[in-house]
């Protein structure tokens, strides 16, 4: 079954300090990968996504995102978090043959400590 | 602000009312789709128009009708609603799935 887990539903990181989301999925074809980031009252606003090629992807906010086909993975990160990333942040798997599907995981929130 | 827009905010209702819920995207997207998400999980796909005049099943479509009224609204039906229906819906839109989605700041829908 198609399928993306978050792990953790909470983490909590004090500011200042590097950050790390887990994302894994189990999905059938070849996978187009996606970090949004809800803030507070917010829509979701797109971080990053991944199609093909270099497995280190780069987005907005100074997050980047690593594809691991091997470990079926797509986790984010940050290398020092502001007050300003607290928010819920999500993972999404689909594909061209998904007919625009896109499999969601849980959400993550992340809770800055000051 | 371009984006998508979302009406109402809040809404209760009674079981066995029925709602629309309104959408409206000006960024000149083909796609749209409807999602709820619950506690616990992923957002799912109610029902989505990969273009203007098409509408097509989701993952969890019963109890659900959608009109794609034009290229810029996408509205969701609930015909007589049930507490099951009690979630939090959102709205997106896209050019392509190559380009991600862009959401509304969802509807909290309670039936009681």
């Amino acid at each position: 079954a198609q399928s993306v887990t978050q792990p953790d539903i909470h983490i909590t990181v004090s500011e200042g300090a590097s950050l790390e989301l887990r994302c894994n999925y189990s999905y059938g074809a070849t996978p187009y990968l996606f970090w949004y980031v809800q803030s507070p009252g917010q829509g979701l606003q797109l971080l990053l996504k991944y199609f093909s090629g270099d497995t280190l992807v780069q987005g907005i906010k100074g997050f980047e995102a690593e594809f691991k086909r091997s470990q079926s993975s797509f986790n984010l990160r940050k290398p020092s978090v502001h007050w300003s990333d607290a928010a819920e942040y999500f993972c999404a798997v689909g594909s061209m043959d998904s007919n625009y599907q896109l499999i969601w995981g849980a959400g993550t929130k992340l809770i800055i400590k000051p | 602000n371009a984006g998508v827009t979302q009406t109402p905010k809040f809404q209760v209702l009674k079981t066995g009312q029925s709602m629309t819920l309104q959408c409206a995207q000006d960024m000149n997207h083909n796609s749209m789709y409807w999602y709820r998400q619950d506690p616990g999980m992923g957002r799912r796909l109610i029902y989505y128009s990969a273009s203007e005049g098409t509408t097509d099943k989701g993952e969890v479509p019963n109890g659900y009708n959608v009109s794609r009224l034009n290229k810029r609204e996408f509205s969701l039906r609930l015909e007589s609603a049930a507490p099951s229906q009690t979630s939090v819906y959102f709205c997106a839109s896209s050019a392509t799935v190559n380009y991600g989605y862009t959401f509304g700041s969802g509807t909290r829908l309670t039936v009681v």
